[in-house]
């Protein structure tokens, strides 16, 4: 079932950006690709989705492939409080009309060092 | 605002016995979604609720079960109890099944002797 491969962990200075990336191959036309952080088994926190255009908001850019085979999370200025286990998640449609499943790869441990 | 609330914080039972957890989705949020994350690996998706209607399930065996209530609340249910079972289980609330921020609680964690 799983449908995304990140790296197992990284590091990035303080002040740097971070740059995360995700495999996604097998991802269908009308899947979205969400990126979830979650800090110290608390309940992950969105952070940004898209589905084939690049995307920003206030937390970060989302680069997405044009054959959306992949996608890359970009973390602009990483500061020690983003140190997180990074997670890029595919939305899938359920076997029902309108429902639907997110599936979690094991995500990448980010690790912002001072 | 209060975010989702989940209870109880930390629950211990054996094998053999059966659980219910409970979930309060934010004020507004009709959808509810459990997940299971075992230590070290990421959520797995367990059930997606709207309007009181199951909306998704993932790969999980008929030990598990969960209904929400008519005021968005809902409980997961598992029964026969195994030590894989051991886990943090996680609720997320959103607006709608569509709507593309899940909102997720600290979690339940459980754990199957």
């Amino acid at each position: 079932d799983a449908k995304t491969t990140q790296p197992t962990s990284m590091d990035c200075a303080e002040g740097r950006a971070a740059n995360l990336p995700c495999n996604h191959s097998t991802i269908s036309g009308n899947e979205y690709v969400y990126w979830y952080r979650q800090i110290h088994s608390q309940g992950p926190q969105y952070i940004i989705h898209g589905l084939k255009n690049n995307e920003t908001n206030e937390m970060a850019s989302l680069i997405i492939t044009e054959d959306r085979k992949s996608s890359t999370l970009i973390l602009p200025h990483a500061t020690l409080r983003d140190t997180a286990v990074y997670y890029c998640i595919v939305r899938v449609a359920g076997l029902s009309s309108g429902t639907y499943k997110y599936i979690f790869g094991t995500g990448t441990r980010l690790k912002v060092l001072a | 605002d209060a975010g989702v609330t989940q209870s109880p914080t930390h629950l211990i039972k054996t094998r053999g016995q059966q659980v219910t957890l409970r979930c309060s989705p934010i004020s507004g949020h009709k959808s509810v979604s459990w997940y299971q994350q075992v230590l070290g690996q990421g959520p797995q998706f367990i059930f997606q609720y709207y309007e009181k209607e199951e909306r998704g399930r993932g790969n999980f065996p008929d030990r598990f079960s969960a209904r929400q209530f008519p005021n968005y609340s809902s409980e997961l249910n598992v029964n026969a109890l195994l030590l894989g079972d051991s886990a943090l289980y996680l609720c997320a609330s959103s607006l709608a099944v569509t709507y593309n921020e899940q909102f997720f609680g600290p979690g339940t964690r459980l754990t199957v002797l």
